[in-house]
């Protein structure tokens, strides 16, 4: 499977827009780019994805590197409440269901400043 | 808004014990998956159900371990005997269909302490 790499941790302060990158060096034409956010306490929860064009949703944007081997999360404005651990995932859309399983990583951890 | 179903949220027992972990998906979710989550790493699948079948279970401890899901709408997790290295958050998930796009809805958890 390709693998994703993530900064540990970052920091942001509130209302700021916030960069999260993701490297992905060796993926393939087929891997869909993921993003999920783990809340304290909380399952995950989605966030984005992506293939090849830049996409927005009412959570954030994901911007995609034109060679693809990485990925930028944009939260637009931090709140408080996006205070969480961020995974960066690739799906492989040749496989069969059984393994359409979410492969996760450790994680940016953000903290987000009042 | 439609959400995954787990209980416990917490549990505590002593090693050797049998514990059991329910989850109920959300409403005509055909897919089905239980991830363990150890303190500071991220989820990992222990099983993936497609309504009552199991297609992946490569990561589950068989000796110890057991997942159901008969009617193909809730599942069980069953450990039994509980070891300390059992200690973690147990997530269940569930999507409509299992494809490379499809999203997975996580229920709040169940956090599992092995004394």
């Amino acid at each position: 499977d390709a693998k994703t790499t993530q900064p540990n941790s970052m920091e942001s302060n509130e209302e700021e827009p916030v960069h999260l990158p993701c490297n992905h060096s060796t993926i393939s034409g087929t891997d869909y780019i993921h993003w999920y956010r783990q809340l304290p306490s909380q399952g995950p929860e989605y966030v984005i994805h992506g293939l090849t064009s830049n996409v927005n949703n009412r959570m954030a944007s994901l911007a995609i590197a034109e060679d693809r081997k990485s990925s930028t999360l944009i939260l637009h404005r931090a709140t408080l409440r996006d205070a969480a651990v961020y995974y960066c995932i690739l799906r492989d859309v040749r496989r069969g269901g059984s393994n359409y399983k979410l492969t996760f990583g450790k994680g940016t951890l953000l903290t987000v400043n009042p | 808004e439609a959400e995954v179903a787990q209980s416990p949220r917490y549990k505590i027992t002593e090693k050797s014990q049998a514990v059991a972990f329910w989850c109920d998906p959300i409403s005509g979710h055909a897919t089905l998956y239980w991830y363990r989550q150890i303190l500071g790493q991220g989820p990992e699948l222990l099983v993936q159900f497609q309504d009552e079948s199991v297609v992946d279970d490569s990561q589950l401890p068989k000796d110890r371990f057991s997942a159901e899901r008969l009617k193909g709408v809730d599942s069980t997790l069953k450990i039994q005997p509980a070891e300390l290295g059992d200690s973690a958050m147990y997530l269940c998930a569930s999507s409509q269909l299992a494809t490379s796009t499809d999203t997975q809805y996580f229920g709040p958890g169940t956090r599992l302490t092995v004394l």
